[in-house]
């Protein structure tokens, strides 16, 4: 079955630090990779995705490349915020499998000033 | 705005009660999720629906129970038979042709 394996956290940096969190995949076919954002207390809400090989999301700041050879989609930003401390989730879905997403477990990442 | 609205945020439920956390949509997506959150730990799928009137068992479905009368509705019921329902329950839609998953802001559910 598919599954998604994260990087354990939790991840404390100093802010303007560089941030790395790593995601891994295994899947059956040729899933769409996202990254998810949650706020203490809060839903999910995209960050950002991608749909094929080599491909590159971005959004505030954030990156993440569609490593079909490494089966990967690692999260970076050169500086880090601290209104940036959250739980990131990595994620893939496929149009086959009726929508249906595939959650790591989260990296809680705690920024200070 | 369009989004997802579930309530209520918080709620407590005592042993051997049902409780059902609502959850409505206004994006006119055609898909709807539910899932459980447990404190370090990823998604698990409870139940989705693709189409108003028909729904399907996720990975967890057991003491759950949902319906699907209306497109913008997809209701869930956390029953007596759930033996550790604490929980932080999230719902999302997905617009046909989309993979992309739009999120309510959660129900926090607490047995006391």
């Amino acid at each position: 079955g598919d599954s998604v394996t994260q990087m354990e956290g939790p991840v404390t940096l100093s802010e303007e630090a560089f941030l790395t969190i790593n995601c891994t995949y295994t899947a059956t076919g040729y899933p769409s990779l996202f990254w998810y954002v949650q706020y203490p207390g809060e839903g999910l809400q995209l960050l950002l995705k991608a749909t094929k090989a080599d491909d590159k999301g971005s959004n505030k700041g954030f990156e993440a490349t569609y490593r079909k050879e490494t089966t990967s989609f690692h999260l970076e930003k050169g500086s880090v915020q601290v209104s940036d401390s959250a739980v990131y989730f990595c994620a893939l879905a496929y149009d086959t499998n009726a929508g249906k997403s595939t959650f790591g477990d989260g990296t809680t990442l705690t920024v200070k000033p | 705005d369009g989004g997802i609205t579930q309530s209520p945020k918080y709620l407590f439920r005592k042993e051997g009660q049902n409780v059902t956390l609502s959850c409505e949509q206004n994006l006119n997506h055609d898909a709807m999720y539910w899932y459980r959150q447990d404190p370090g730990q990823g998604l698990r799928l409870i139940y989705y629906s693709q189409i108003v009137n028909d729904f399907q068992k996720g990975d967890i479905a057991e003491g759950y129970s949902v319906s699907r009368e209306k497109k913008e509705s997809f209701p869930l019921t956390v029953t007596s038979a759930q033996k550790n329902p604490t929980a932080f329950y999230l719902c999302a839609s997905r617009k046909t042709g989309g993979l992309e998953a739009f999120f309510g802001q959660g129900t926090r559910l607490t047995v006391v």
